[in-house]
């Protein structure tokens, strides 16, 4: 059955450098998500993205977050200056297109991002 | 806005016994979406059903069962013979209708169930 895969699985990263998270989509999805699940807490929403563009966010996605689609199959979520409180885990999802109904998102293992 | 609440912060209970987890959840929206997700301890989010608002037909899949009551928008969920595979944490999430084809639907978490199924 076809996933969502993500990597890489653990990333350790310095305060104030700049992480990038990869995930490759489920192959004929065409939205695509991210969330974050800070440990023991509830999954959080981040960004959607359909047809090369951002179109949802939240409060949490500031401007020290990004999101492309560098090619036919990756998408990205970069943090420009990570801070100590976005350690968490974050998960890629994507979903297919269907008309009008919400399609189920199937997400990835997820990527725990480490701050220290 | 949209809220889910899962009262339930952890649940333990000896295999072969049934246990119910449960969902509520706050919308203005008339249509939405309701699902459950299981995580497992090795971290991933499985998929385990999706409902919309419309549809208010109990699902039973094997040992797992849905009981959707919009009158107290509740979502229920049972598991049936429960057995040491079943502990995880499960999420219970909703979202609302999809105005326009462009747009995905971001999905609201409830806090989620951990379940402990002892043998």
């Amino acid at each position: 059955e076809p996933e969502v895969t993500q990597t890489p699985s653990h990333q350790v990263t310095q305060m104030g450098q700049e992480v990038i998270l990869r995930c490759v989509p489920i192959s004929n999805h065409l939205y695509f998500y991210w969330y974050r699940q800070i440990l023991g807490q509830k999954v959080e929403f981040l960004v959607s993205f359909y047809n090369n563009e951002i179109s949802e966010k939240s409060e949490i996605f500031d401007d020290q977050f990004s999101v492309e689609r560098p090619d036919g199959s990756n998408f990205t979520l970069k943090i420009r200056s990570t801070k100590l409180e976005d350690s968490a885990m974050y998960f890629c999802a994507s979903s297919a297109r269907r008309d009008r109904s919400n399609q189920p998102q199937h997400f990835g293992d997820g990527t725990r991002l480490s701050i220290l | 806005a949209q809220k889910v609440t899962q009262a339930q912060t952890e649940i333990s209970v000896v295999e072969k016994e049934d246990v119910t987890l449960d969902c509520v959840y706050e919308t203005r929206d008339t249509t939405y979406y309701l699902f459950w997700y299981k995580q497992p301890p090795s971290g991933e989010l499985v998929f385990l059903i999706r409902r919309n608002s419309f549809d208010e037909q109990n699902e039973i899949s094997g040992r797992y069962s849905w009981n959707f009551q919009k009158s107290t928008s509740s979502f229920n969920f049972t598991i049936t013979a429960s057995q040491v595979v079943d502990s995880a944490v499960y999420f219970c999430a909703l979202s609302g209708p999809r105005y326009n084809r462009d747009a995905g639907n971001m999905l609201t978490f409830g806090g989620g169930t951990r379940l402990m199924v002892k043998p």
